[in-house]
């Protein structure tokens, strides 16, 4: 059974701090994404990191998935209210053809 | 909005009662997988169909079961329900059946068995 930990659990910062969230696993992955889910709605694809080692940068978010394809990185600079958010991490990738094994999520809170 | 719908938004039922889930995947898009989502297990991979037929399975209960139709909507049955049941349902669609296709979600089944 594949399991991703992710941490922290729960973030709370002020405005401008810069953050990183973490995704582990003992497990090799084909690919990682990460989402953010609205409170009432369903989770929304912020990126796919498929290569060990690939960065990824998304404005202010910067994503990492590791070497060995076994962990990845959430990193946001200057954190905005706007981020305030709950987010997930997902493995794919095995035989298990495209379905997502997720992280427990982080809830971020940004207060202004 | 992903593209992606579900019917009923809101679902309150009795324990030992049997509920249907629907859910009509992006245009286009051949695989639809449905997801729980509960407050101590987190988000739970269930079942996915690709084209009309199972391609994979998660952790889901007998009680559960689904299935892919000719035009690809997809229906989640769940029987027998109990007061643990409750949870958020989820159903994704992507084109294909990749590891690295996005699964777009939609906005969910908030189910709810008293």
């Amino acid at each position: 059974t594949q399991l991703l930990e992710q941490s922290p659990q729960f973030l709370s910062i002020q405005e401008g701090e810069n953050l990183t969230v973490y995704c582990n696993s003992s497990s090799v992955f084909s690919s990682l994404q990460w989402y953010r889910q609205e409170p009432g709605e369903g989770p929304v694809l912020l990126v796919t990191v498929v290569t060990g080692g690939e960065v990824k940068k998304l404005k202010r978010l910067t994503f990492q998935f590791g070497d060995a394809r076994k962990d990845s990185s959430l990193h946001i600079t200057a954190a905005q209210p706007g981020d305030t958010g709950l987010y997930l991490c997902a493995g794919a990738g095995g035989t298990s053809y495209g379905k997502l094994t997720f992280g427990q999520g982080t809830i971020l809170t940004v207060h202004p | 909005d992903s593209g992606v719908t579900q019917t009923p938004k809101h679902l309150i039922t009795a324990t030992g009662q049997r509920v249907t889930l629907r859910c009509s995947p992006r245009s286009g898009d051949l695989s639809v997988y449905w997801y729980q989502q509960s407050l101590d297990q987190g988000l739970q991979f269930l079942i996915q169909y690709y084209n009309g037929e199972e391609r994979a399975k998660g952790n889901i209960l007998e009680r559960f079961s689904a299935q892919q139709f000719p035009d690809l909507h997809s229906e989640l049955n769940l029987s027998s329900l109990e007061l643990g049941d409750s949870a958020l349902y989820f159903c994704a669609s992507s084109a294909q059946t990749g590891y690295a296709d996005t699964q777009y979600f939609g906005p969910g089944t908030r189910l709810t068995v008293l």
